[in-house]
């Protein structure tokens, strides 16, 4: 199985909107990401987590706030967001470890976030 | 640092014609490449890398690419393309900061196959 999954795939929130976006992997992967992608941009790197302790921030505004409970799940929490972060937010994960610069990483499909 | 170039942001082709999308990058470390391929409404996939040994790897859809050293270049080729191949596609180069992979996306190049 290597399959990434996230929920939801269409989210629609106001800006004092509280939500959060789920990712899932049961590849026994110990690496997982999280991506910003504009239309028409590449993916942008937001957050790496490495054996579930964050190892790369990209300078993400607070608003932001990832959280991973286990090897196998990811989350963002998402508060007080702006027009400008509506984007396709993507999940990936890989095996990890000192071999991870050669990985290959699994991208989710995305979950589509439209703030109004 | 590292960093990636897409020469191209479209390119459109005939069906069954070949195609080269072009990728030049930037290191000064080991050199690790990626094609990731993004069908529309989806993620990405990883189409083919190259980490080291015979400079000219392949997919499993008849895609290949070619390592470069001495021109910074891993080009992106097939001989004949499908309708099916129309997709955003992304060369990348990564770096392993802090135990974690970090890759540097091109801008991508969209590719449209006209019937």
């Amino acid at each position: 199985d290597t399959e990434v999954t996230q929920t939801p795939k269409h989210l629609v929130m106001g800006m004092t909107n509280k939500k959060s976006l789920k990712c899932e992997q049961h590849m026994g992967h110990r690496a997982m990401y999280w991506y910003k992608q504009k239309a028409k941009k590449p993916p942008e790197l937001m957050f790496v987590y490495s054996y579930e302790k964050l190892s790369i921030n990209e300078s993400v505004p607070s608003r932001f706030s990832p959280e991973c409970p286990n090897s196998s799940l990811l989350n963002l929490h998402l508060h007080a967001l702006q027009p400008e972060d509506s984007a396709l937010y993507l999940c990936a994960s890989s095996r990890g470890g000192l071999a991870g610069v050669t990985d290959t990483q699994y991208f989710g499909p995305g979950t589509r976030l439209t703030v109004l | 640092a590292q960093s990636v170039t897409q020469l191209d942001s479209q390119v459109p082709v005939f069906e069954e014609a070949p195609v080269e999308l072009r990728c030049n990058y930037s290191s000064s470390v080991s050199v690790y490449l990626f094609w990731y391929v993004q069908y529309p409404n989806q993620g990405l996939q990883l189409l083919l890398k190259y980490l080291s040994g015979s400079t000219l790897v392949e997919s499993i859809n008849g895609f290949e690419a070619e390592f470069n050293k001495s021109q910074t270049s891993f080009h992106l080729r097939k001989p004949s393309v499908h309708i099916s191949d129309t997709a955003e596609y992304f060369c990348a180069v990564s770096a392993h900061p802090q135990g974690a992979q970090k890759l540097v996306f091109g801008q991508g190049t969209r590719l449209t196959i006209n019937p």
